[in-house]
């Protein structure tokens, strides 16, 4: 099945314990992000990249980290986690960043809850 | 920078009848993609619907229609034979992939859908 696998799904960690959410997909996609969802505010991009070795900030990248050394791989790593990150993580990836139409739909992972005490 | 709004943050409508969501939007883009996001109480993000903005043609999947108004900036989503489990949050987004070749999504607040038996 076609699919985007976050890891884990729900954590509750403290503040400062360094921690990765981990993502990956098995169709051979090149494009990858992550989105935090907090209420009232809809979902806003983090981290983004085009293709292996290739990532780029998004909208909120403050306190994150991602690296793309595989095309199927694109972790999420908290090197030191505060309360204002707790939220609802999730993962997508399309065929690709751009191009024609279709190949930019993004498939979403099934989401990762994180809570900083 | 692209914004999306969502003004209504909850809405209810009765089993079988029609409903419909309001988006608005803000762009300099003149080629992009709209799109609509259905959110259960699972999180999972679900695609609805998916306009092209060179498209005049109103998008359909189904029960699901869109009202698309390019020089209104409206995008607006109707729910047709309302069925229970419509009940969701509903995101509206906004895409332009060839702005910074990053396809990220721009969201709306989201609206809460409440489909009453």
């Amino acid at each position: 099945e076609a699919q985007v696998t976050q890891n884990p799904r729900y954590l509750i960690t403290v503040t400062g314990k360094k921690l990765t959410v981990t993502c990956s997909q098995n169709m051979n996609h090149e494009y990858m992000s992550w989105y935090r969802q907090d209420p009232g505010l809809g979902l806003r991009q983090i981290y983004y990249s085009m293709n292996v070795e290739v990532t780029d900030k998004g909208d909120v990248p403050e306190g994150y980290k991602v690296s793309r050394k595989e095309k199927r791989n694109f972790p999420l790593i908290l090197e030191s986690p505060s309360p204002n990150q707790t939220s609802l993580y999730f993962c997508a990836s399309s065929l690709s960043g751009q191009g024609p139409s279709g190949a930019n739909v993004l498939t979403f992972g099934a989401g990762s809850r994180l809570t900083v005490l | 920078a692209q914004t999306v709004t969502q003004s209504q943050p909850e809405m209810s409508v009765q089993e079988a009848e029609t409903v419909t969501l309001s988006c608005t939007y803000d762009t300099s883009e003149n080629n992009y993609y709209l799109f609509w996001y259905k959110q259960p109480p699972s999180r999972q993000m679900i695609l609805v619907i998916r306009q092209e903005a060179y498209k005049q043609q109103n998008a359909t999947e189904n029960r699901f229609s869109v009202n698309f108004q390019k020089a209104a900036k409206s995008f607006s989503l109707k729910i047709s034979d309302s069925q229970l489990g419509d009940t969701a949050m509903y995101f509206c987004a906004f895409m332009a992939p060839w702005v910074g070749a990053n396809s990220k999504l721009t969201f709306g607040k989201g609206i809460t859908l409440s489909v009453r038996p």
